[in-house]
């Protein structure tokens, strides 16, 4: 079965400072996707960036990029100059093979402090 | 179109009673999901329906749970015979393709008393 790990349950960054989550993944499929979603306390969950796991290149979205390691099965989130808005559970995601469901890890609680 | 909703936002329903939630997904979207989240954990999948089709269900999803999608568009998550256990966030999410972006509601959190 696919697995996605999240091996920070908690993180912190200052304002204008960088911080990267972490998330590894177990999968046997060699065209796949991985996401992140960001979950700000007691609202919904929003896609934060999209990886195809066909593509080389790293994705980015503004202040946040991910360094995706195919070989390591490791895709992690750089958030720079971080906000504090940027203050969310994030989840790291990866879609099943039949793309019938995402299966998420169990989350890193990111806090910003001014 | 304003996103995934889903009603209600929050039902308190007493042990063996049964409970049903709607999910109204972004109306071009074919695809739609059920997830249960707990506290401070990552949301399960529950059951995936491509248009009217219940084409995936999850061993979570007990034969307590039974989802439908009437002609593809809204759908209905309902519990039967509601225990402690079923106490949870009940998140629906639609998307317009394989791997793309899923859009998610607010969510119905579920008590059970």
């Amino acid at each position: 079965a696919q697995t996605v790990t999240q091996s920070q349950p908690e993180m912190s960054v200052q304002e204008a400072e960088t911080v990267t989550l972490s998330c590894t993944y177990d999968t046997s499929e060699s065209d796949y996707y991985l996401f992140w979603y960001k979950q700000p306390p007691s609202r919904q969950m929003i896609l934060v960036i999209r990886q195809e796991a066909y593509k080389q290149q790293n994705a980015t979205e503004n202040r946040f990029s991910v360094n995706f390691q195919k070989a390591a099965k490791s895709f992690s989130l750089k958030i720079s100059d971080s906000q504090l808005g940027d203050a969310a559970m994030y989840f790291c995601a990866s879609e099943n093979q039949a793309g019938t469901a995402l299966i998420f890890g169990k989350g890193t609680t990111l806090s910003v402090s001014s | 179109d304003t996103g995934v909703s889903q009603d209600p936002r929050h039902k308190i329903t007493k042990r063996g009673q049964n409970v049903t939630f709607r999910c109204d997904p972004i109306s071009e979207h074919n695809r739609l999901y059920w997830y249960r989240q707990t506290l401070g954990q990552g949301p399960e999948f529950l059951t995936y329906f491509q248009n009217e089709a219940q084409l995936e269900k999850s061993r979570l999803l007990s034969d307590r749970f039974s989802a439908e999608r009437p002609k593809g568009s809204f759908s209905t998550l309902e519990i039967q015979r509601t225990e402690q256990g079923d106490s949870a966030m009940y998140l629906c999410a639609s998307s317009l393709n394989r791997g793309a972006e899923a859009f998610f509601g607010q969510g119905t959190r579920l008590t059970v008393v």
